[in-house]
Protein backbone atom coordinates (compact mmCIF):
# COMPACT_ATOMS: atom_id res chain seq x y z
CA UNK A 1 0.00 0.00 0.00
CA UNK A 2 0.72 3.24 -1.05
CA UNK A 3 2.68 4.96 2.38
CA UNK A 4 4.30 8.15 3.79
CA UNK A 5 7.35 7.94 5.91
CA UNK A 6 8.35 10.70 8.46
CA UNK A 7 11.72 9.23 9.99
CA UNK A 8 12.05 11.61 12.81
CA UNK A 9 9.56 12.13 15.07
CA UNK A 10 10.31 14.34 17.51
CA UNK A 11 12.97 16.91 16.58
CA UNK A 12 14.40 19.41 19.36
CA UNK A 13 16.52 22.33 17.81
CA UNK A 14 18.05 25.02 19.09
CA UNK A 15 17.34 29.22 17.93
CA UNK A 16 18.72 29.81 14.35
CA UNK A 17 19.97 25.78 13.91
CA UNK A 18 19.19 24.94 10.02
CA UNK A 19 16.18 22.49 9.77
CA UNK A 20 15.59 19.84 7.59
CA UNK A 21 13.13 17.43 8.20
CA UNK A 22 12.76 13.74 5.67
CA UNK A 23 9.67 12.69 3.99
CA UNK A 24 9.59 9.71 1.62
CA UNK A 25 6.60 8.23 -0.17
CA UNK A 26 6.14 5.07 -1.54
CA UNK A 27 4.55 5.30 -5.26
CA UNK A 28 6.07 4.93 -8.61
CA UNK A 29 3.41 6.85 -10.36
CA UNK A 30 2.65 10.91 -10.65
CA UNK A 31 2.10 12.27 -6.97
CA UNK A 32 1.00 16.01 -5.98
CA UNK A 33 3.31 16.93 -2.57
CA UNK A 34 2.65 19.00 0.66
CA UNK A 35 4.14 19.92 3.68
CA UNK A 36 1.34 20.78 6.47
CA UNK A 37 2.10 22.59 9.58
CA UNK A 38 -0.08 22.85 12.90
CA UNK A 39 1.04 25.05 15.43
CA UNK A 40 -0.04 24.28 19.05
CA UNK A 41 -3.68 25.41 19.60
CA UNK A 42 -4.53 25.81 15.89
CA UNK A 43 -5.64 24.05 12.83
CA UNK A 44 -3.31 22.58 10.03
CA UNK A 45 -2.21 25.16 7.94
CA UNK A 46 -0.17 24.85 4.17
CA UNK A 47 3.13 25.32 4.25
CA UNK A 48 4.30 24.61 0.87
CA UNK A 49 3.14 22.33 -2.28
CA UNK A 50 5.02 20.85 -5.65
CA UNK A 51 2.32 19.97 -8.37
CA UNK A 52 5.21 20.11 -11.33
CA UNK A 53 7.60 22.20 -12.35
CA UNK A 54 10.39 23.35 -10.61
CA UNK A 55 11.62 20.69 -7.75
CA UNK A 56 12.69 23.39 -5.51
CA UNK A 57 9.57 24.76 -4.30
CA UNK A 58 9.47 27.57 -1.68
CA UNK A 59 6.59 28.26 0.93
CA UNK A 60 5.59 30.84 3.79
CA UNK A 61 7.84 31.83 6.90
CA UNK A 62 10.86 30.93 4.90
CA UNK A 63 10.60 27.47 4.23
CA UNK A 64 11.44 25.16 1.39
CA UNK A 65 11.57 21.58 0.05
CA UNK A 66 12.90 19.56 -2.44
CA UNK A 67 10.84 17.36 -4.81
CA UNK A 68 13.85 14.24 -5.39
CA UNK A 69 12.12 11.93 -7.90
CA UNK A 70 14.66 9.32 -7.74
CA UNK A 71 14.67 9.38 -4.18
CA UNK A 72 10.87 9.42 -3.48
CA UNK A 73 11.53 12.15 -0.67
CA UNK A 74 10.03 15.48 -0.45
CA UNK A 75 12.29 17.07 2.62
CA UNK A 76 11.07 20.65 4.15
CA UNK A 77 14.22 22.83 4.97
CA UNK A 78 14.58 26.11 6.96
CA UNK A 79 17.96 27.59 6.89
CA UNK A 80 17.52 29.31 10.36
CA UNK A 81 15.03 28.49 12.86
CA UNK A 82 12.79 30.58 15.21
CA UNK A 83 11.62 29.59 18.73
CA UNK A 84 7.70 30.35 16.55
CA UNK A 85 8.47 27.14 14.47
CA UNK A 86 7.71 25.21 16.92
CA UNK A 87 4.91 23.32 16.09
CA UNK A 88 3.62 19.78 14.06
CA UNK A 89 5.01 19.11 10.73
CA UNK A 90 3.25 16.96 8.52
CA UNK A 91 4.27 15.46 5.19
CA UNK A 92 1.15 14.55 2.58
CA UNK A 93 0.84 13.22 -0.99
CA UNK A 94 -2.00 12.55 -3.79
CA UNK A 95 -1.31 10.15 -6.63
CA UNK A 96 -2.23 10.48 -9.60
CA UNK A 97 -5.82 11.66 -9.86
CA UNK A 98 -6.75 10.09 -6.59
CA UNK A 99 -7.54 13.45 -4.51
CA UNK A 100 -7.58 11.93 -1.16
CA UNK A 101 -4.44 12.98 0.67
CA UNK A 102 -2.26 10.13 2.48
CA UNK A 103 -0.14 11.74 5.42
CA UNK A 104 2.46 10.66 6.91
CA UNK A 105 2.71 10.42 11.23
CA UNK A 106 4.05 13.72 11.47
CA UNK A 107 7.31 15.42 13.06
CA UNK A 108 6.88 17.11 16.41
CA UNK A 109 9.77 20.46 16.19
CA UNK A 110 10.60 22.15 19.60
CA UNK A 111 12.78 25.16 18.76
CA UNK A 112 14.49 26.33 22.24
CA UNK A 113 15.20 29.94 22.64
CA UNK B 1 -12.97 35.60 3.96
CA UNK B 2 -14.17 33.31 6.75
CA UNK B 3 -12.11 30.01 7.36
CA UNK B 4 -13.49 26.61 7.36
CA UNK B 5 -15.90 26.28 10.36
CA UNK B 6 -16.66 23.12 12.24
CA UNK B 7 -19.24 22.87 15.05
CA UNK B 8 -19.25 21.42 17.72
CA UNK B 9 -15.69 21.91 18.38
CA UNK B 10 -15.91 19.23 21.27
CA UNK B 11 -18.59 16.26 21.63
CA UNK B 12 -18.81 14.08 24.02
CA UNK B 13 -21.07 10.65 23.47
CA UNK B 14 -22.20 6.75 24.87
CA UNK B 15 -20.91 4.19 23.17
CA UNK B 16 -24.22 3.14 20.98
CA UNK B 17 -25.05 6.64 20.43
CA UNK B 18 -24.76 8.71 16.90
CA UNK B 19 -23.57 12.07 16.56
CA UNK B 20 -23.55 14.60 13.34
CA UNK B 21 -20.92 16.98 12.86
CA UNK B 22 -20.96 19.93 10.45
CA UNK B 23 -19.05 21.46 7.93
CA UNK B 24 -19.03 25.21 6.49
CA UNK B 25 -16.08 25.19 3.95
CA UNK B 26 -14.63 28.89 2.44
CA UNK B 27 -17.24 31.02 0.31
CA UNK B 28 -17.21 29.58 -3.35
CA UNK B 29 -15.20 26.30 -2.64
CA UNK B 30 -17.26 23.47 -4.30
CA UNK B 31 -14.89 20.14 -2.16
CA UNK B 32 -14.86 19.27 1.10
CA UNK B 33 -13.23 16.38 2.94
CA UNK B 34 -13.05 14.91 5.80
CA UNK B 35 -10.23 13.35 7.90
CA UNK B 36 -10.01 11.77 11.34
CA UNK B 37 -6.87 12.15 13.31
CA UNK B 38 -5.89 10.13 16.15
CA UNK B 39 -2.27 9.59 18.03
CA UNK B 40 -2.60 6.27 17.28
CA UNK B 41 -2.98 6.39 13.35
CA UNK B 42 -2.50 9.42 12.58
CA UNK B 43 -4.45 11.78 9.99
CA UNK B 44 -6.62 9.38 7.54
CA UNK B 45 -8.98 10.20 4.85
CA UNK B 46 -12.66 9.33 5.31
CA UNK B 47 -14.11 10.60 2.23
CA UNK B 48 -14.56 13.75 -0.22
CA UNK B 49 -17.59 15.45 -1.53
CA UNK B 50 -18.19 17.34 -4.38
CA UNK B 51 -21.15 19.29 -5.75
CA UNK B 52 -23.17 16.98 -3.60
CA UNK B 53 -21.77 13.76 -4.68
CA UNK B 54 -19.33 11.81 -2.92
CA UNK B 55 -16.17 11.20 -5.08
CA UNK B 56 -13.97 9.32 -2.60
CA UNK B 57 -13.89 7.00 0.44
CA UNK B 58 -11.24 6.04 2.30
CA UNK B 59 -11.11 2.78 4.67
CA UNK B 60 -13.80 3.53 7.26
CA UNK B 61 -16.91 0.94 8.47
CA UNK B 62 -20.14 1.81 6.95
CA UNK B 63 -20.72 3.57 9.60
CA UNK B 64 -18.67 6.63 8.39
CA UNK B 65 -21.55 8.40 6.15
CA UNK B 66 -21.94 12.06 4.54
CA UNK B 67 -23.11 14.50 2.42
CA UNK B 68 -23.05 17.93 0.91
CA UNK B 69 -25.89 20.06 0.48
CA UNK B 70 -26.27 22.51 -2.30
CA UNK B 71 -24.24 25.46 -0.21
CA UNK B 72 -21.97 23.19 -0.55
CA UNK B 73 -21.98 22.70 3.71
CA UNK B 74 -21.40 19.27 4.86
CA UNK B 75 -22.13 16.66 7.41
CA UNK B 76 -20.47 13.57 8.73
CA UNK B 77 -22.48 11.07 10.85
CA UNK B 78 -21.22 8.22 12.97
CA UNK B 79 -23.63 5.26 14.11
CA UNK B 80 -23.53 3.20 16.91
CA UNK B 81 -20.59 5.09 18.30
CA UNK B 82 -17.15 3.02 19.62
CA UNK B 83 -14.72 3.97 22.05
CA UNK B 84 -11.97 4.16 19.20
CA UNK B 85 -13.99 6.73 17.43
CA UNK B 86 -12.40 9.08 19.52
CA UNK B 87 -10.81 11.72 17.55
CA UNK B 88 -10.46 14.81 16.08
CA UNK B 89 -12.54 15.05 12.98
CA UNK B 90 -10.96 17.73 10.77
CA UNK B 91 -12.93 19.29 6.86
CA UNK B 92 -11.13 20.66 4.74
CA UNK B 93 -12.24 23.20 1.74
CA UNK B 94 -11.13 23.24 -1.99
CA UNK B 95 -12.39 25.75 -4.26
CA UNK B 96 -13.09 22.40 -6.59
CA UNK B 97 -12.02 18.56 -7.05
CA UNK B 98 -8.66 18.26 -6.87
CA UNK B 99 -5.45 18.83 -5.06
CA UNK B 100 -3.81 21.80 -7.31
CA UNK B 101 -5.77 24.12 -5.55
CA UNK B 102 -4.48 22.81 -2.14
CA UNK B 103 -6.77 22.12 0.70
CA UNK B 104 -7.72 24.48 3.90
CA UNK B 105 -8.62 22.72 7.34
CA UNK B 106 -10.97 23.63 9.47
CA UNK B 107 -10.14 23.51 13.83
CA UNK B 108 -11.63 20.22 13.85
CA UNK B 109 -14.47 18.61 16.16
CA UNK B 110 -12.78 17.25 19.10
CA UNK B 111 -15.47 13.49 19.55
CA UNK B 112 -14.72 11.96 22.21
CA UNK B 113 -16.80 8.50 23.31
CA UNK B 114 -17.08 7.03 26.45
Amino acid sequence: AQSVSQHNHHVILSEAASLELGCNYSYGGTVNLFWYVQYPGQHLQLLLKYFSGDPLVKGIKGFEAEFIKSKFSFNLRKPSVQWSDTAEYFCAVTLDSNYQLIWGAGTKLIIKP
Amino acid sequence: KAGVTQTPRYLIKTRGQQVTLSCSPISGHRSVSWYQQTPGQGLQFLFEYFSETQRNKGNFPGRFSGRQFSNSRSEMNVSTLELGDSALYLCASSPGQGTIWGYTFGSGTRLTVV
